[in-house]
């Protein structure tokens, strides 16, 4: 299988913190990890592609400066939401790619409130 | 840009009852996805569809993909109450994976 492990699945954080999830790829080694975010009855909005060896790549509108990803192996990529305000509170996916005929696998999922 | 439309957004039916989701894109791509999410969870992954006419099915659950005019769908056979959850299709186009706003499924007995 492709195995996706997330962590942690909550946090709650004081605001003006930092916080930091860690996304990891099992049994696979994923050259390429999604980080996404969704809000309540939404759909996921794409965040950045994290790149291993490099740097990632946002979408337009992601503040790269809040939202500091670190994908240091084949393994494992990191979203670190600094600086949290209650507006960051959401719901923070990521996933990974096994290889292109198998699909992505997703985490479990890291809901975030900032109070 | 890619742009994928699903719909309905909501869907409410009844135990037994026959329903179909579509999922229309805008850009060339031979690879959609079909995803379930109940509520306060991740995604589950359904189907890989890979190339044009291609057709799974498991359970009650039956998607295909018609990559000419650009759609898929998801067709429910005779639904039960395990199957309410919201259901996403996503389409990637040159590692460009973009998702429908998700269909928000009911069954009702």
């Amino acid at each position: 299988g492709a195995v996706v492990s997330q962590h942690p699945s909550r946090v709650i954080c004081k605001s003006g913190t930092s916080v930091k999830i860690e996304c990891r790829s099992l049994d696979f080694q994923a050259t390429t990890m999604f980080w996404y975010r969704q809000f309540p009855k939404q759909s996921l909005m794409l965040m950045a592609t994290s790149n291993e060896g490099s740097k990632a790549t946002y979408e337009q509108g992601v503040e790269k400066d809040k939202f500091l990803i670190n994908h240091a192996s084949l393994t494992l990529s990191t979203l670190t939401v600094t600086s949290a305000h209650p507006e960051d509170s959401s719901f923070y996916i990521c996933s990974a790619r096994r290889d292109r005929a198998y699909g992505y696998t997703f985490g479990s999922g890291t809901r975030l409130t900032v109070v | 840009e890619l742009k994928v439309e699903q719909n309905p957004l909501f869907l409410s039916m009844q135990e037994g009852k026959n329903y179909t989701i579509y999922c229309n894109y805008s850009t060339t791509s031979d690879r959609l996805y079909w995803y379930r999410q109940d509520p306060g969870k991740s995604l589950e992954s359904l189907f890989v569809l890979l190339s044009n006419g291609a057709v799974k099915q498991e359970g009650r659950l039956m998607a295909s993909l018609d990559t000419k005019a650009r759609l898929s769908t998801l067709h429910i056979t005779a639904a039960v109450h395990d199957l309410s959850a919201t259901y996403f299709c996503a389409v990637d186009s040159n590692n460009d994976m973009r998702f429908g706003a998700g269909t928000r499924l009911t069954v009702k007995p």
